[in-house]
């Protein structure tokens, strides 16, 4: 089966740069996304990594270290619009569908 | 077109009513997905259909039946549900199934009285 970890809660202030963690374990990993939910809201895919490395989109970055199987999400400049809630997902080659880690709270404070 | 629609909004029923809970993608997906979702909880895969097929039951209890009439439209048919059901149930969509980028629609806020 797959399981993820990552915090449950994590405070910044405007402008900022937060860092969020997530640790996976999974048979045949495939790659690790990053969805945005606001309350009430439905999930929004942020970004995606399949190789190390960092990836880009704007104030938002995505790394991956496989060997350590290890991501973070990294949001830059936070906005009071960035509070939201932050899950990491796993796809893997044998079921081939996201298994989504338990979230994070982001809660940006002016 | 990059919108994934559910209808209707907001459920209320009773745990002996049928009603059930409508999804429509217009992008050419080849994937959907229901999942279930609680308060400060994840989404829970419930059934992925690939190509019109079901591809995935993740033991889901037979009170919830799923259907897809065509490659737009996705339901999931409710039956003598209990209270514990309540939630939010979202219905996703994606290029192929694997596919890492999924389409969420709002949910239906569903309460089972």
């Amino acid at each position: 089966g797959q399981s993820l970890e990552q915090p449950s809660e994590v405070t910044a202030v405007e402008g900022a740069i937060v860092q969020i963690n997530c640790t996976y374990q999974t048979s045949g990993f495939y790659g690790l996304s990053w969805y945005q939910q606001h309350d009430g809201g439905a999930p929004t895919f942020l970004s995606y990594n399949a190789l190390d490395g960092l990836e880009e989109t704007g104030r938002f970055s995505s790394f991956l270290s496989r060997s350590d199987s290890y991501g973070y999400l990294l949001l830059q400049e936070l906005q009071m619009k960035d509070s939201a809630s932050y899950f990491c997902a796993v796809s893997d080659t044998g079921r081939r569908a996201l298994t989504f880690g338990s979230g994070t709270r982001l809660q940006v404070q002016p | 077109d990059t919108e994934v629609t559910q209808t209707p909004k907001h459920l209320v029923m009773g745990m002996t009513n049928k009603k059930s809970l409508k999804c429509e993608q217009h992008m050419g997906h080849r994937a959907m997905y229901w999942y279930k979702q609680k308060a400060k909880k994840p989404p829970e895969l419930m059934f992925v259909y690939s190509y019109e097929k079901l591809s995935i039951n993740e033991s889901v209890p037979s009170r919830f039946s799923p259907e897809c009439p065509n490659s737009s439209l996705l339901n999931l048919h409710l039956h003598a549900l209990q209270p514990e059901d309540s939630a939010l149930y979202l219905c996703a969509s994606s290029l192929d199934r694997g596919a890492y980028e999924q389409y969420f629609g709002p949910g239906t806020r569903l309460t089972v009285t």
